[in-house]
């Protein structure tokens, strides 16, 4: 079973500013690892993946999340925040091995303040 | 490649009613996942096909059902709606990744904006 935890249901930041999202995982097994983005009255796009290569991914739009297998975490940043980033994040988690459902955790919603 | 399309977009029902969403997946993605997505509560999984075989199972009581064709496309149906079941729902495609290790990525729809009166 898997599971993943995003703390902080509503971020704001400052334009400019460092965005810290963060996202806690939990995995019976090496998992394989995402964060997507979600603008208003739209799906859900894939800001980067981790799939047991690299443990720091770079992504679209300048994000960047590192995997920590000792923490459990796969946090996403991003040095300079613009207006743009304002949206809601998801962090998701997969089984590597075999077919498994996806499971996402229940997002944050990023708000930047000019 | 065209992306997820799904249809409709917008659905004003009331209860008791039964309602028919459709997705049609990236072409040669065999996978098709639905979710619900509702505010405070994230994307709760419904179900996946794959192949035109029910893959995984959420925990949605037995009125959420669905399907899928040859063609990859599915349809998720509702019967008697419910209020609670005002949501979005985004379904999503992927694909295996090869030698059983695992799935690429989802790619998602917009999603059908659904209303129950």
């Amino acid at each position: 079973a898997q599971s993943v935890t995003q703390l902080g249901s509503h971020v704001s930041v400052s334009e400019g500013a460092l965005v810290l999202l963060r996202c806690n995982y939990s995995s019976s097994v090496p998992p394989y690892l995402f964060w997507y983005v979600q603008y208003p009255n739209q799906g859900l796009q894939l800001l980067l993946k981790y799939t047991s290569a690299a443990t720091l991914v770079k992504g679209i739009n300048g994000f960047e999340a590192e995997f920590k297998k000792s923490e459990t975490s796969f946090h996403l940043t991003k040095p300079s925040a613009h207006m743009s980033d304002a949206a809601e994040y998801f962090c998701a988690v997969t089984p590597s091995g075999g077919y498994q459902k996806v499971t996402f955790g229940i997002g944050t919603k990023l708000q930047v303040i000019p | 490649k065209a992306g997820v399309t799904q249809t409709p977009r917008y659905l004003i029902k009331t209860r008791g009613q039964q309602v028919t969403l459709s997705c049609s997946p990236i072409s040669g993605h065999r996978s098709v996942s639905w979710y619900q997505q509702t505010p405070g509560q994230g994307l709760q999984f419904l179900f996946e096909y794959f192949s035109e075989t029910q893959r995984n199972k959420g925990n949605f009581p037995g009125r959420f059902s669905g399907r899928q064709f040859s063609n990859s496309r599915s349809e998720m149906n509702v019967s008697t709606l419910e209020l609670g079941d005002s949501a979005l729902y985004l379904c999503a495609s992927s694909q295996p990744i090869a030698g059983g290790r695992g799935r690429h990525e989802q790619f998602f729809g917009p999603g059908t904006r659904l209303t129950v009166l």
